[in-house]
């Protein structure tokens, strides 16, 4: 276990599903992110949280819904997704103060939209 | 415009050798950089990171160097060993506010150690 938990590992969607990604972590870190793997690209980051408020929306469609009820779970609600949105999506913590910022990463949630 | 660019997308050696993996940053306002391995099915784990005041740190079999003037940095792994097989990671960070900073990632190098 990495401390950082993501569920589901795998989800299968249509495209006028709606589904949620759930990532907790309890490791006292008070920041939190949402990160996009696609094949032959770099680590997108989404979104970031910081004590549960959004600090960050990095250009993310309107169908990606982030949601961070406290420090500890993180959510990504989906919703009319498209088949280009199929990617491993992996939540992170980190307990930013100062230095290095080092993440703590999930194992991810595989998303396949058909 | 891609800010951390890892231009080997593979590198094979030979077990007890040493690996060198490169990575170049565009962005003179990063604060650390940091590298992390990724084994199939897991998520990233951090390795080491360097702050951007140094040009080198060290932990155990790995050390990474900076050279700021180039906007360049390497992680050396010497000895090289088969469980170092995995995709490696170059971050550069920078903070957004006071208590979250955000990571910016490479496409990653896939480093395969031969027995």
């Amino acid at each position: 276990e990495t401390g950082v938990t993501q569920t589901p590992r795998h989800l299968v969607m249509g495209m006028t599903n709606k589904k949620s990604l759930k990532c907790e972590q309890h490791l006292g870190h008070n920041a939190m992110y949402w990160y996009k793997q696609s094949a032959k690209k770099p680590l997108e980051l989404m979104f970031v949280y910081n004590f549960k408020e959004q600090t960050e929306n990095n250009s993310v469609p309107s169908r990606f819904s982030p949601e961070c009820p406290n420090s500890s779970h993180l959510f990504l609600h989906l919703h009319t997704l498209q088949p280009e949105d199929s990617a491993l999506y992996l939540c992170a913590s980190s307990k930013a103060s100062s230095g290095a910022n080092v993440l703590t990463f999930g194992a991810g949630s595989r998303l396949t939209v058909l | 415009d891609q800010q951390v660019k890892q231009n080997s997308p593979s590198l094979s050696v030979q077990e007890g050798r040493i690996s060198i993996l490169n990575c170049d940053y565009t962005n003179s306002m990063f604060d650390y950089f940091l590298w992390y391995k990724k084994y199939p099915a897991e998520g990233p784990t951090f390795l080491i990171s360097i702050s951007s005041i140094k040009d080198k740190n060290e932990d155990g079999r790995f050390t990474v160097f900076l050279n700021k003037s180039a906007k360049h940095l390497s992680l050396h792994i010497v000895p090289s060993q088969p469980g170092d097989s995995a995709v490696y990671f170059c971050a550069a960070s920078a903070y957004v506010n006071t208590n979250a900073g955000k990571s910016t990632f490479g496409d990653g190098t896939t480093l395969t150690v031969k027995p």
